[in-house]
């Protein structure tokens, strides 16, 4: 079973409605991150949350928001989408604690706004 | 802000060669990860490099940390078909609150 899970994998969606895109794991990492990716581009940290208390801005967090439910459990949500959030979805996990810390990814959610 | 530069964008190779992309930036970091993403898929961790001069290999694949410790070297000897993909390099300046930055990727397409 994948350590990192992410759903839904596929999302069409019309402008202005409200969707989640739900991320669990099982590696007990305390470190959450949601990443968005375009065609062609790097990834670009939408919001992260270090523990279940902490949320924290990433470089791109206006249109989103997001829901720390449980240490394995983080959720991205478009409160209106828009077309030009039509984009690949990554959801991350890491652990501090040592010099070597790793992250690692979900499968990703694609999603489309019409 | 941080950012990380990538060399080559991207590049066509015939299968058996090997292929040599780095990472460099303008900022040190403390830690340097190489990723392989296929089409449709979540970046996998190929390697993670914890020290300045580390050289470490995963199969065919090497990747070093630069002394400087503002550049890594990802290497691929003799690549088959299924090396195709983007490689992005991921770097950390280390310390509590520090974010991993991304490089744009290097798109590798091997030809048969």
């Amino acid at each position: 079973d994948a350590d990192v899970t992410q759903t839904p994998r596929n999302r069409i969606t019309k402008t202005g409605k409200r969707i989640m895109l739900e991320c669990s794991q099982t590696k007990g990492h305390d470190r959450m991150y949601w990443y968005r990716q375009d065609p062609g581009l790097g990834l670009q940290l939408i919001y992260y949350s270090f523990d279940v208390k902490d949320i924290n801005k990433g470089e791109i967090s206006d249109g989103y928001s997001v829901s720390r439910q449980a240490q394995a459990k983080f959720s991205l949500s478009l409160e209106s989408a828009i077309p030009n959030q039509t984009a690949l979805y990554f959801c991350a996990t890491s652990q501090p604690g040592t010099d070597q810390e790793t992250q690692y990814f979900g499968p990703g959610t694609r999603l489309l706004v019409l | 802000g941080q950012q990380l530069n990538q060399s080559p964008q991207s590049m066509f190779i015939q299968e058996g060669e090997d292929v040599s992309m780095n990472c460099t930036s303008s900022s040190i970091f403390n830690t340097w990860l190489w990723y392989k993403q296929e089409p449709g898929e979540g970046p996998v961790l190929l390697i993670a490099l914890y020290k300045a001069g580390e050289l470490t290999s995963n199969g065919r694949l090497t990747a070093q940390f630069g002394i400087t410790r503002k550049d890594s070297f990802l290497n691929i000897s003799a690549s088959i078909p299924s090396d195709v993909g983007i490689y992005f390099c991921a770097g950390q300046t280390g310390g509590y609150g520090q974010n991993f930055v991304f490089g744009p990727g290097t798109r590798l397409s091997v030809l048969p």
